[in-house]
């Protein structure tokens, strides 16, 4: 089965670009999608199919993927973007969803 | 606009039985899947459960195989999760989450979630 691995936490100073990482070994196979959630609210999709926005969210969250790790990078940071981020797979021999450990971003 | 309405939260003793409703709208209902994803306090993330937009097939965690069962009332546009054999580590904030898509996809996510119901499992 799917295990994907986050980094607990990132910090980066406003206006600088963040990058919060997702490995695992099935990645490569697998499309990764990705999720905000501020506190004491439910998540929101960010970036889904690796590098696509919804809409609604701003051109400076991006997604990308390369071998065993996916990549979701925040640019010129704002307060407003401290959250939890969580990516997410498809399992597509079990028709599980799988959720990374999430990575806790905090705007210094 | 599409609204997932959670209810049915709240505190069981250990060993007990809760059933968790989702109503939905603004969406054509029966076209889509829907899971339950769960959060323990303080903690990430955890898909429980999905359901097919006909019902037909379900799956499940192995966390809550065999305890949980899920399913929908397309005319009623509502998803339920009923929960057995309740335990304390089954405490967590229940979110309804619907999917992109209904039938065969090449990937599989949620594009909107409920504000989620709590259930506690407690002595």
């Amino acid at each position: 089965s799917f295990v994907l691995t986050q980094p607990p936490s990132v910090s980066v100073a406003p206006g600088k670009t963040a990058r919060i990482t997702c490995g695992g070994n099935n990645i490569g196979s697998e499309t990764v999608h990705w999720y905000q959630q501020k506190p004491g609210q439910a998540p929101v999709l960010v970036i889904y199919f690796d590098s696509d926005r919804p809409s609604g969210i701003p051109a400076r969250f991006s997604g990308s993927k390369s071998g065993t790790t996916a990549t979701l990078t925040i640019s010129r940071v704002e307060a407003g973007d401290e959250a939890d981020y969580y990516c997410q797979v498809w399992d597509s021999s079990s028709d599980h969803r799988v959720f990374g450990g999430g990575t806790k971003l905090t705007v210094l | 606009e599409v609204q997932l309405l959670e209810s049915g939260g709240g505190f069981v003793q250990p060993g007990g039985s809760l059933r968790l409703s989702c109503a939905a709208s603004g969406f054509t209902f029966s076209n889509y899947a829907m899971s339950w994803v769960r959060q323990a306090p303080g903690k990430g993330l955890e898909w429980v459960s999905g359901i097919s937009g006909s019902g037909g097939s379900t799956y499940y965690a192995d966390s809550v195989k065999g305890r949980f069962t899920i399913s929908r009332d397309n005319s009623k546009h509502t998803l339920y999760l009923e929960m057995n054999s309740l335990r304390a580590e089954d405490t967590a904030i229940y979110y309804c989450a619907k999917d992109n898509c209904g039938g065969t996809c090449d990937s599989h996510w949620f594009d909107s979630w409920g504000q989620g119901t709590l259930a506690t499992v407690s002595a």
